[in-house]
């Protein structure tokens, strides 16, 4: 039973690249997540999806598209990437108990 | 947005004294979590309360919900270096499950 497995889990680009971080949960939840965290700071929702086929903005949109496909999958983005995209990259799942987050990515963009 | 806030910012406290944070948020909830995060590290799953309950335990950590106040508060008794953390609470907005962090409480626990 793996939870949530985000991928990759370092990357750095240059300003302009594009990528897709990769999330995958297999405990059946509905609701996932993408969040960001700069350093010193809490975690910012960029894009919530309450079930496959559906995602809703969080509060940092900006920059990033995401894609709910299935129900296990929902990746993030970043068409052309901007150091002020620099952060930690969180997935999440929630199935009615506590939000399971994956491990992480680490994104520069320099 | 609907986001949970903590307070205070930091806190330092000695070693075997109790540390009380505070979140407070703007509409209502179904659940509000917190969770305590090490630095450079993931995070770590402490209490959730639904928007029904008033209180909950967990070991040494007690969470209490106001709802009319719109405010919870993680107590933290008997406190220990290994405390040393920022503890953040996550709210969802009401029928949506849609979960926002606060800022975060940094707490130091010196020994």
């Amino acid at each position: 039973n793996a939870g949530v497995t985000q991928t990759p889990k370092f990357q750095v680009l240059k300003t302009g690249q594009s990528m897709t971080l990769q999330c995958a949960q297999d405990m059946n939840h509905n609701s996932m997540y993408w969040y960001r965290q700069d350093p010193g700071m809490g975690l910012r929702l960029i894009y919530y999806s309450a079930s496959e086929g559906t995602t809703d903005k969080g509060e940092v949109p900006n920059g990033y598209n995401v894609s709910r496909l299935n129900k296990r999958e929902f990746s993030l983005r970043l068409e052309s990437a901007a150091p002020s995209q620099t952060s930690v990259y969180f997935c999440a799942s929630f199935g009615g108990s506590p939000l399971h987050f994956g491990n992480g990515t680490r994104l520069t963009v320099t | 947005s609907q986001q949970g806030e903590e307070d205070p910012q930091a806190l330092s406290i000695q070693e075997g004294e109790n540390a009380t944070m505070n979140c407070s948020y703007k509409t209502s909830i179904n659940n509000l979590q917190w969770y305590r995060q090490n630095s450079g590290r993931g995070l770590v799953h402490l209490i959730l309360i639904r928007s029904n309950e008033r209180e909950k335990h967990s070991g040494r950590l007690r969470v209490t919900l106001d709802t009319s106040k719109k405010s919870s508060s993680l107590l933290i008794t008997a406190s220990r270096a290994a405390d040393t953390a920022s503890y953040f609470c996550a709210t969802d907005e009401d029928n949506f499950n849609k979960f926002y962090f606060g800022s975060g409480t940094k707490l130091n626990v010196k020994p």
